[in-house]
């Protein structure tokens, strides 16, 4: 495997589930994001680890929690979600600092 | 107003012709800037990356920065079919988090 994966690549939960969104990257990078793309809006940057800590939280609502165990894996927990909350969110690493980001496909989320 | 201004279009073109892409932004500290090009369902992949002021070209792509006017541009030559995508300028100013602000993406056809 190369690159940024994420997984799944669609979800579709009811606003009582709980699911998880799985990114890992291959490239040796010590820095990863998550962002969410809604129609229309530009990439909304939600949060930033570099070097396993959360460095950025862009006052994301409680009801995504992100986690990183290690500098190749992130997830984003996802409890009592809203319709608004439909999008496709996309995970991203790079080096830390002002490296360019890369991206993975994304994760196409719907709430029900 | 937003921090980066883009002009969604969609912009229609001829294979063959040149395209010209264009951000505005209004923060005086971002310092380095990117292109990426998102086809349908995929995640965004990076085109261009420049710091400061300038050119910088690659293949039939050139990317200029003109930070007196807080203005940027992507110009693609010999446009092909295959360059039909949506087309994300993203800027940060120096800092540790690397935090991207993107603009809304302008999507361009070329017709073949």
């Amino acid at each position: 495997e190369t690159g940024v994966t994420q997984t799944p690549r669609h979800l579709v939960m009811g606003m009582t589930n709980k699911k998880s969104l799985k990114c890992e990257q291959h490239l040796g990078h010590n820095a990863m994001y998550w962002y969410k793309q809604s129609a229309k809006k530009p990439l909304e940057l939600m949060f930033v680890y570099s070097l396993e800590e959360r460095v950025e939280n862009n006052s994301v609502p409680s009801r995504f929690s992100p986690e990183c165990p290690n500098s190749s894996h992130l997830f984003l927990h996802l409890h009592t979600l809203q319709p608004e909350d439909s999008a496709l969110y996309l995970c991203a690493s790079s080096q830390e600092g002002n490296q360019p980001q890369h991206f993975g496909d994304g994760t196409r989320l719907s709430i029900l | 107003q937003k921090e980066v201004e883009q002009d969604p279009g969609p912009l229609s073109v001829p294979e063959g012709a040149i395209v010209s892409l264009n951000c505005t932004y209004s923060n005086s500290a971002f310092q380095y800037f990117m292109w990426y090009r998102q086809y349908s369902r995929k995640g965004p992949e990076l085109l261009m990356y420049t710091y400061s002021s300038g050119n910088k070209e690659d293949g039939r792509f050139t990317a200029q920065v003109d930070k007196s006017s807080k203005y940027i541009s992507l110009f693609i030559r010999d446009s092909q079919p295959s360059d039909s995508a949506t087309y994300l300028c993203a800027m940060s100013a120096i800092s540790n988090t690397g935090k991207l602000i993107f603009g809304q993406g302008t999507t361009l056809q070329v017709k073949p």
